[in-house]
């Protein structure tokens, strides 16, 4: 089975600051990985992902994120946060095995400060 | 770019009544999941489905859920009673069979149980 734990529920980081949002997940077999972000009242963005090949892996609006199989994380990053990263992010495991269903953790709420 | 779009955007419906989600897959897609997501909690996993059939279904998917695709284009989720806890934003993901991990997410539909 799968499952994936966010550490953090929320994170504030002031506007330049590293963001550093964290990810670990369980699969029995090898993993896929996702970030997501979700805007007030919208749906899911997909931010990187993570299948195979290069560990580190980067995404949209400035974020990456690194595999780290004998930690088994997945924590995502971006050197300088700007106000517009004020939002929830999701992670998510897939497994081919499981006909593709995501198993989501329970998110971050990342606020960024002035 | 290709998108997976989602009818009504919001629903709001009375405890008991019947609704229809509605969702149209990306054209060449043939995997179809609805997700869940209760106001401020994580996207649970719903249903998924694969050549007119269930593949899996969550605890959640119960016997007043009905997942469907009656015209070979729309994918559709009833819930045939509704209950006040089924007030939730729905997801529609879709994904291509040679690359099934990488799901789509539709916008959402908020549905309200009054």
């Amino acid at each position: 089975a799968q499952s994936v734990t966010q550490l953090g529920s929320h994170v504030s980081v002031s506007e330049g600051a590293l963001v550093l949002l964290r990810c670990n997940y369980s699969s029995s077999v090898p993993p896929y990985l996702f970030w997501y972000v979700q805007y007030p009242n919208q749906g899911l963005q997909l931010l990187l992902k993570y299948t195979t090949g290069a560990t580190l892996v980067k995404g949209i609006n400035g974020f990456e994120a690194e595999f780290k199989k004998s930690e088994t994380s997945f924590h995502l990053t971006k050197p300088s946060a700007h106000m517009s990263d004020a939002a929830e992010y999701f992670c998510a495991v897939s497994e081919i095995t499981n006909a593709g269903k995501s198993t989501f953790g329970d998110g971050t709420t990342l606020t960024v400060k002035p | 770019e290709p998108e997976v779009t989602q009818t009504p955007s919001h629903q709001v419906t009375q405890m008991g009544q019947e609704v229809i989600l509605r969702c149209v897959p990306i054209s060449n897609h043939l995997y179809f999941y609805w997700y869940r997501q209760i106001l401020g909690q994580k996207v649970e996993f719903l249903v998924s489905f694969y050549n007119n059939e269930i593949s899996e279904k969550s605890e959640i998917f119960d016997d007043q859920f009905s997942v469907e695709r009656p015209d070979g284009s729309n994918f559709t989720l009833k819930i045939r009673s509704t209950k006040l806890e089924d007030s939730a934003m729905y997801f529609c993901a879709t994904a291509d069979p040679t690359n099934l991990y990488e799901q789509y997410f539709g916008p959402g539909t908020r549905l309200t149980v009054t």
